[in-house]
Formats: structure tokens, C-alpha cells, sequence
């Protein structure tokens, strides 16, 4: 069985210059989730898909940050214009929905901004 | 506000012993407590769950106590390898929504 897929793995942009990152969660699991992780820290969430619809988006900065899930299966997270701040690895996860589900991680997309 | 702490300084330990790693929390009532592995380069990898009535879990050569009281959790490793040398994050979640709250993940290396 096939894990979550992210691409791209690494992405180097100057400041102001748009992002994106597209993600394919595992066959069959409705809850998608995108984190961002700090070096030396935990992954923190921006956004939670059930489906399409964004049941948690809470903590992603609305002013440059953008996510769909279009027909419910693969996801794509932008920055526009991207800062020096955002340059952290960016994670999507995937599980079955329930509250004790495990959630299955990419491999990351690691973007630096210059 | 909500917050989880692991010590954030590596753990050094020799080939075959036990590794026994921290998460305390406060201003959080978990429903279940989760510990992950993460590798560099790579997304975190679920390794245990524990819920809020279990005191202790058990898979292979690694154990998980949660106490509520305590608001803590403690990870051990045991017989530890050198391939178990990577980052262990635990991570919260409520009964409603599965929203996971990570800490900052606990890096361990083991000697041989």
C-alpha cells in the first residue's frame, strides 16, 4: 500500500514569490492534514480536511496562506507571497477520521525562502 | 494556554540499555496520548496509543504509562539497538476531533 505522497521534496523561492505543495493522502482516508514543523520542534497544524470541507483552519494565516482539497482525495497548500518565516518543512498527514485514528506523514516538503 | 514539554536535550544511551523519555502537559485533559518516531528527512511514524483509562501500554520492546494525574506520560525503550536512535514526539488529542497537539520531540541516540 502506497503512503502519503508530497511533492516537491525541497523547494527553494525568494521572499514574495508564490508556493505550492500538493499532497495525496493514503487510498481510502477522508481526514487530510497539513502541519508545519519548525526545526528542533513539533509539527503544528494549519489546516484539517474531512472530505473537501476545512473542519479546522484555525491556525493557518488566511492572509497568505491558501489550502483546497478539490473532490476530496489530493490537497494542495500556497503561500503567496511567501516571507523569510515561512522556510520550515511542511507535512501532510492522513488517517481513516476517527477521534484515535493513527495518522500516517509524508515525507515532507522542506522549503527554504531567501 | 495548552502545553506540552519533552526534554528537548538529546539522550545519550548505551547499546542494550532502557531509554526512558518524558511528556508532561498542562492546561490539556487528553483523551489519548500518542508517541511517534521521526527520522531526519522524514514525516513522524506512529509508533503507540494510549488512552486516557489505560495506564500502560506495551508493543515489542517499547512501553507507554499515561498518568492523568500526574498529567504526564513516560516512553521507554528497552534492550535499546542503535537503530532506535531518532527524534520521539508525543502528541494529544481530545475526545472531539482528532486534532494532534505535538511537543517538541526528545531526540535519543544510542551508542553501540
Amino acid at each position: 500500500e502506497a503512503g502519503v505522497v508530497q511533492s516537491p521534496r525541497y523547494k527553494i523561492i525568494e521572499k514574495k514569490q508564490p508556493v505550492a505543495f500538493w499532497c495525496n493522502p493514503i487510498s481510502g482516508h477522508n481526514t487530510l492534514y497539513w502541519y508545519l514543523q519548525n526545526l528542533g520542534q513539533g509539527p503544528e497544524l494549519l489546516i484539517r480536511y474531512e472530505n473537501e470541507e476545512a473542519v479546522d483552519d484555525s491556525q493557518l494565516p488566511k492572509d497568505r496562506f491558501s489550502a483546497e482539497r478539490l473532490k476530496g482525495v489530493d490537497s494542495t497548500l500556497k503561500i503567496q507571497p511567501a516571507e523569510l518565516g515561512d522556510s520550515a518543512v511542511y507535512l501532510c498527514a492522513s488517517s481513516g477520521g476517527l477521534a484515535d485514528d493513527t495518522q500516517y506523514f509524508g515525507p515532507g516538503t522542506r522549503l527554504t525562502v531567501l | 494556554s495548552q502545553k506540552i514539554e519533552q526534554n528537548s536535550e538529546a539522550l545519550n544511551i548505551q547499546e542494550g540499555k532502557t531509554a526512558t523519555l518524558t511528556c508532561n502537559y498542562t492546561n490539556y485533559s487528553p483523551a489519548y496520548l500518542q508517541w511517534y518516531r521521526q527520522d531526519p528527512g522524514r514525516g513522524p511514524v506512529f509508533l503507540l496509543l494510549i488512552r486516557e483509562n489505560e495506564k500502560e501500554k506495551r508493543k515489542e520492546r517499547l512501553k507507554v504509562t499515561f498518568d492523568t494525574t500526574l498529567k504526564q506520560s513516560l516512553f521507554h525503550i528497552t534492550a535499546s539497538q542503535p537503530a532506535d536512535s531518532a527524534t520521539y514526539l508525543c502528541a494529544l488529542n481530545k475526545a472531539a476531533g482528532n486534532k494532534l497537539t505535538f511537543g517538541g520531540g526528545t531526540r535519543v541516540l544510542v551508542k553501540p
